[in-house]
């Protein structure tokens, strides 16, 4: 049962580009919206959150924007380096235990 | 900083035979999870826990069993392996904070059934 869709699978971009992620879920009585990153061989790690009241929240190169309406999340990454190839998930928390349902991921490469 | 430490990180397993996976948090962290990530599949949740000695089902908990026996510490066990049980597996843990969900992953243990 997957309650967050997440897209593209996968994506190249060039360095300097910017690169956009999205998801999209069904449910929209959650309030809590992070993504993680994960590099090959490692445990995911959180990189950039967002609460359900706002609708942008920024960190550097990376901003997260969250539409209510459409039920709709993404990750904006300006000038993509090379060091930010790596696989991105985005995930919604499921209220008071703390779990949390993530997305199948996409795997970014960026190109110098 | 918070650490997760996981042990073993590989492991090789024969069809039938009974595999723990032990993961050690020095966060002072109440809640820990276990999850199994596939390609294709992402991360999915198998057990949790949210106090010494007591365990929840995740979303996949079977062929699983789950084990707490103080805050540091939470294991994983397969008692009778199977090939799809092949997979890595991740342990993680985090504060009960409603404004931040944030979780702190181990390394992984890569494990493979023949």
């Amino acid at each position: 049962q997957q309650q967050v869709r997440q897209s593209p699978q996968s994506l190249t971009v060039w360095e300097g580009g910017t690169t956009v992620l999205t998801c999209s879920y069904e449910d929209s009585t959650f309030n809590y919206f992070p993504w993680y990153q994960q590099f090959p061989g490692e445990g995911p790690a959180l990189l950039i959150s967002i609460l359900s009241v706002s609708d942008k929240k920024e960190d550097g190169r990376f901003t997260t924007f969250f539409n209510k309406r459409e039920k709709k999340l993404s990750l904006h990454i300006i000038d993509s380096q090379p060091g930010d190839s790596a696989t991105y998930f985005c995930a919604r928390g499921t209220g008071n235990t703390g779990k949390l349902i993530f997305g199948l991921g996409t795997t970014l490469q960026v190109q110098p | 900083e918070a650490a997760v430490t996981q042990s073993p990180r590989s492991k090789v397993a024969v069809t039938g035979g009974k595999v723990t996976l032990s993961c050690h948090q020095t966060n002072n962290h109440d809640y820990m999870y276990w999850y199994r990530q596939d390609t294709g599949h992402g991360l999915r949740l198998i057990h949790y826990s949210y106090v010494a000695d007591s365990t929840e089902k995740g979303d996949i908990p079977d062929g699983y069993k789950a084990s707490r026996p103080s805050q540091e510490n939470f294991s994983l066990i397969l008692e009778l392996a199977s090939l799809s049980q092949t997979a890595v597996y991740f342990c993680a843990s985090s504060v009960l904070d409603l404004s931040s969900y944030e979780q702190y992953f181990g390394p992984g243990t890569r494990l493979t059934v023949l």
